[in-house]
């Protein structure tokens, strides 16, 4: 069974700094996603990570793989307040399905 | 404009009845899939579908049913065997090249009374 660890579960930080959250997992995968969720919302595809080494970058986020480690970051550039929100990394299991496993989320506080 | 909807956007349901959440996409994708999320967790699979008239359960598919008419719908039932039904839904779609992900609709809010 594929299990996702995020950590940190919480993270409060300061505009302006950086900061990275990890996405470890269990069994071997060759696709993994992140996604943003606001407060009461849907969530939002951020990144599609397809192979060892990928690295994704959209604004003041970036998102990398690392197959052989089974891990995927999202660090965090000079903050805003706007990043505020929950992160999920979810790693995929049955490419055919489209079936995932969802981390359990990282909600991130970014304060002036 | 291309998307998924979910209506509706709050449900209230009394214990023992069965509600339906309705899901429609524009997307043309084949693939749709359910969503429960609890407070602070992740989502978990209820039912995927990869085409239309077929289905299959995920992860946590018991007191729930669905069904599959048409490409752009994929209603999800609550039955009243689903012993602690409330959470946030959310309905998914994706494409079929490697760099699809996941596009989500809105979410229905269940509360049972």
């Amino acid at each position: 069974e594929l299990k996702v660890e995020q950590n940190p579960l919480f993270l409060s930080m300061q505009e302006g700094k950086n900061y990275t959250i990890y996405c470890n997992y269990s069994t071997t995968s060759d696709r993994l996603y992140w996604y943003r969720q606001d407060p009461g919302k849907s969530l939002e595809s951020l990144f599609v990570l397809l192979s060892n080494g990928a690295v994704k970058q959209e604004g003041r986020l970036m998102a990398s793989l690392d197959t052989k480690a089974r891990l995927s970051t999202l660090h965090i550039t000079a903050a805003v307040h706007d990043l505020s929100a929950t992160y999920f990394c979810a790693v995929a299991y049955n490419t055919n399905a489209g079936k995932s496993t969802f981390g359990d989320g990282t909600t991130l506080t970014v304060k002036p | 404009d291309g998307g998924i909807t979910q209506s509706p956007k709050y449900l209230f349901r009394k214990e023992g009845q069965n509600v339906t959440l309705s899901c429609e996409q524009n997307l043309n994708h084949d693939a749709m899939y359910w969503y429960r999320q609890d407070p602070g967790q992740g989502l978990r699979l209820i039912y995927y579908s990869q085409i239309v008239n077929d289905f299959q359960k995920g992860d946590i598919a018991e007191g729930y049913s669905v069904s599959r008419e048409k490409k752009e719908s994929f209603p999800l039932t609550v039955t009243s065997a689903q012993k602690n039904p409330t959470a946030f839904y959310l309905c998914a779609s994706r494409g079929t090249s490697a760099q699809d992900t996941q596009y989500f609709g809105p979410g229905t809010r269940l509360t049972v009374l």
